[in-house]
């Protein structure tokens, strides 16, 4: 079965600092990988996601994310975190030959700091 | 833009009542689903359905149930609310590689 571990359950960061928040997959195959960013009482927005081809994504608000097979990992980055950045982030994998459900990570809730 | 509208931003229910929580989506996606979410457990599935009239059990099933009538609509049904469901719960609707999620139900069981 897939699985997703998100291994922060918080970050905090100063608003201009850059940011990385980890996910780490298991999987037998290449998943489908996304991020998903919730704000306060919000559902949930896709910032960004992985089929294949070029393993570092770019995403909505300045995100990107960098597939590495070997570590078995999809973790998202931003140079430079702005307070509006400040929510709960999930990483999701779909296993990609059958049947299309997400599993989601616990989520990482990030901090910013004036 | 596809839209994905629950009925409830947020409810208030008694224990022992029985619950329906409403989802709708307004693309014609054969794929819905819905998540419960609790702080520390990000989102597990409790039911999915791929079409009208069909539906499948997602990871806690138990003390739910879930109607599909019409593309549409999908309904999480709480036979007899407890206060361990409390929870937000999220639909979400699917095409292709595309996955939109509602805004969510925040549901408090007294």
């Amino acid at each position: 079965a897939q699985s997703v571990t998100q291994p922060d359950i918080h970050i905090t960061v100063s608003e201009g600092a850059s940011l990385e928040l980890r996910c780490n997959y298991s999987y037998g195959a290449t998943p489908y990988l996304f991020w998903y960013v919730q704000s306060p009482g919000q559902g949930l927005q896709l910032l960004l996601k992985y089929f294949s081809g070029d393993t570092l994504v770019q995403g909505i608000k300045g995100f990107e994310a960098e597939f590495k097979r070997s570590q078995s990992s999809f973790n998202l980055r931003k140079p430079s975190v702005h307070w509006s950045d400040a929510a709960e982030y999930f990483c999701a994998v779909v296993s990609s030959g059958g049947s299309y459900i997400p599993t989601f990570g616990r989520g990482t809730s990030l901090i910013v700091h004036p | 833009d596809v839209k994905v509208t629950q009925s409830s931003r947020y409810l208030v229910k008694r224990t022992g009542e029985k619950v329906f929580l409403e989802c709708v989506q307004d693309m014609d996606h054969e794929n819905m689903f819905w998540y419960r979410q609790d702080p520390g457990l990000g989102l597990r599935l409790i039911y999915f359905s791929y079409d009208v009239k069909m539906k499948e059990k997602g990871d806690i099933p138990e003390g739910y149930s879930v109607s599909r009538e019409k593309k549409e609509r999908f309904s999480l049904i709480l036979e007899s609310a407890s206060t361990n469901q409390t929870s937000m719960y999220l639909c979400a609707s699917r095409r292709g590689d595309g996955y939109t999620f509602g805004s969510g139900t925040r549901l408090t069981v007294v």
